[in-house]
């Protein structure tokens, strides 16, 4: 099946550094999305990308929707303690059902230390 | 106020039994679906369903039976319950412009 490569598989970082992780696939998808998942709870959506090239912020998370479709990266600037979880992407491929399948990365694990 | 619910939050059974999670959306989303989340936090979709109907049904035994009674709720049945169920199960629903979704707090099944 599809599978989505993202790295680093985990981060351990100091508070107040960047961070960057990436997703790459093997084939072209029309709809990125970057998710953090708490522990004990669900993943909660942090950014959408929906247009190669499309660069989105929120607050201090910035993701892009590579120009190739088969890419995408988030950047966190600033890193607080509360930043500590597991980050996804998920992929949504281009054509075939518009009902919303999609593919996840194995995830990043953040680790944040004051 | 939650968006997407399940219950229960923590279900312990005995292999064999059978057992069902639930899960409610009041976003009005048209869209729901269960995934399944393994030990090492690989998240997979199981099912989705549309307005009641079903959409995708991925390589799933059929001892997982997905229900929709209407368009706000989407149950999950498993029959025979296997030690490799143990897992956590996510539902998320979506309206499909824009196509994101909206998961619930998830419900960790540990099977005996």
């Amino acid at each position: 099946g599809q599978q989505l490569n993202q790295s680093p598989q985990s981060m351990f970082i100091q508070e107040g550094e960047d961070v960057s992780m990436n997703c790459t696939s093997s084939s072209i998808f029309n709809t990125w999305l970057w998710y953090k998942q708490d522990p004990g709870e669900g993943p909660v959506l942090l950014i959408a990308l929906y247009k190669a090239g499309e660069l989105t912020s929120n607050g201090r998370l910035t993701a892009q929707f590579g120009t190739t479709r088969k890419d995408s990266f988030l950047n966190i600037s600033a890193s607080i303690p509360s930043d500590v979880g597991i980050y996804f992407c998920a992929g949504k491929h281009a054509g075939g059902t518009s009902y919303g399948k999609l593919t996840f990365g194995q995830g990043t694990i953040l680790t944040v230390h004051p | 106020d939650t968006a997407v619910s399940q219950t229960p939050k923590y279900l312990v059974t005995q292999m064999g039994n059978d057992k069902s999670i639930k899960c409610e959306q009041n976003l009005g989303h048209d869209t729901m679906y269960w995934y399944k989340q393994d030990s090492k936090k690989f998240l997979k979709i199981m099912f989705s369903y549309n307005n009641k109907e079903l959409i995708i049904n991925e390589t799933v035994p059929n001892r997982f039976s997905p229900k929709s009674p209407d368009k706000a709720h989407l149950n999950l049945h498993i029959n025979s319950l296997e030690l490799g169920d143990s897992a956590v199960y996510f539902c998320a629903s979506s309206q499909e412009a824009p196509d994101t979704q909206y998961f619930g707090p998830g419900t960790r099944l540990t099977v005996l």
